[in-house]
């Protein structure tokens, strides 16, 4: 089936510095998608959500870019600090509103933030 | 979103043997959740959908006879591993969907079978 896929396995930033985590999908008639943080033995941990009729939506340090064109989608983590560092996946939904339905994940990108 | 539960945290068991794992929506009646499944340095992959009073919905592959999946009330879904292998050995995690948008998760459950 159609699947959502990370650029980049790991990510090095250094504290302080802004972050960028991409992520492509390729179901075009998903039309909900959210970044999730995952630290090590934990659930995911919500972090923003956007849906297909908006392009960018702002969060407490962070940003989702959604660019429908190009399948593409983006979290943007401001002034990164050390509690920054874990897996964060990007998520999709093609049904929201008419039924429940279960998410599909991307690859997960490691975040690493060094001091 | 909802409060989601999830026990236990971790659990050791004999290959062959079943175990149960909980998971509780503790604020929010949900008639639906949803079973996920996370091996090592690998992403989340959903086993299944959860539904109040009914069936569950296996996705491809998942052998809904090993992994039996009850939810009996709103605020409660029950995940079974029967006759464990090393090989079920991962990282389960449940997920409620919230009134509006948005999915939480619960901290999930370590499983390891010997």
């Amino acid at each position: 089936g159609e699947s959502v896929g990370l650029h980049l396995p790991t990510l090095s930033v250094q504290e302080g510095d802004n972050s960028i985590i991409n992520c492509a999908y390729s179901n075009s008639a998903s039309d909900y998608f959210i970044w999730y943080k995952q630290e090590s033995g934990k659930g995911p941990q919500f972090i923003i959500d956007i849906r297909s009729n908006m392009d960018k939506r702002q969060g407490q340090r962070v940003t989702v870019l959604l660019n429908k064109t190009v399948k593409h989608l983006s979290l943007q983590i401001a002034a990164t600090q050390p509690g920054d560092s874990a897996v964060y996946f990007c998520a999709e939904n093609i049904k929201v509103g008419g039924g429940a339905d279960g998410l599909t994940f991307g690859k997960g990108t490691h975040l690493i933030i060094q001091p | 979103g909802a409060v989601v539960s999830q026990h236990p945290s971790w659990v050791i068991c004999k290959s062959g043997t079943s175990v149960k794992i909980e998971c509780r929506s503790l604020d929010f009646q949900a008639t639906t959740m949803f079973w996920y499944r996370q091996f090592p340095k690998q992403s989340l992959m959903l086993m299944a959908t959860s539904n109040e009073g009914s069936k569950a919905t296996y996705e491809q592959g998942v052998e809904k006879d090993k992994f039996l999946i009850n939810h009996a009330s709103l605020t409660l879904s029950t995940l079974t591993v029967t006759s464990a292998h090393p090989e079920d050995s991962s990282f389960y995690i449940c997920s409620v969907q919230g009134r509006t948008y948005g999915y939480t998760f619960g901290s999930g459950t370590r499983l390891t079978v010997v």
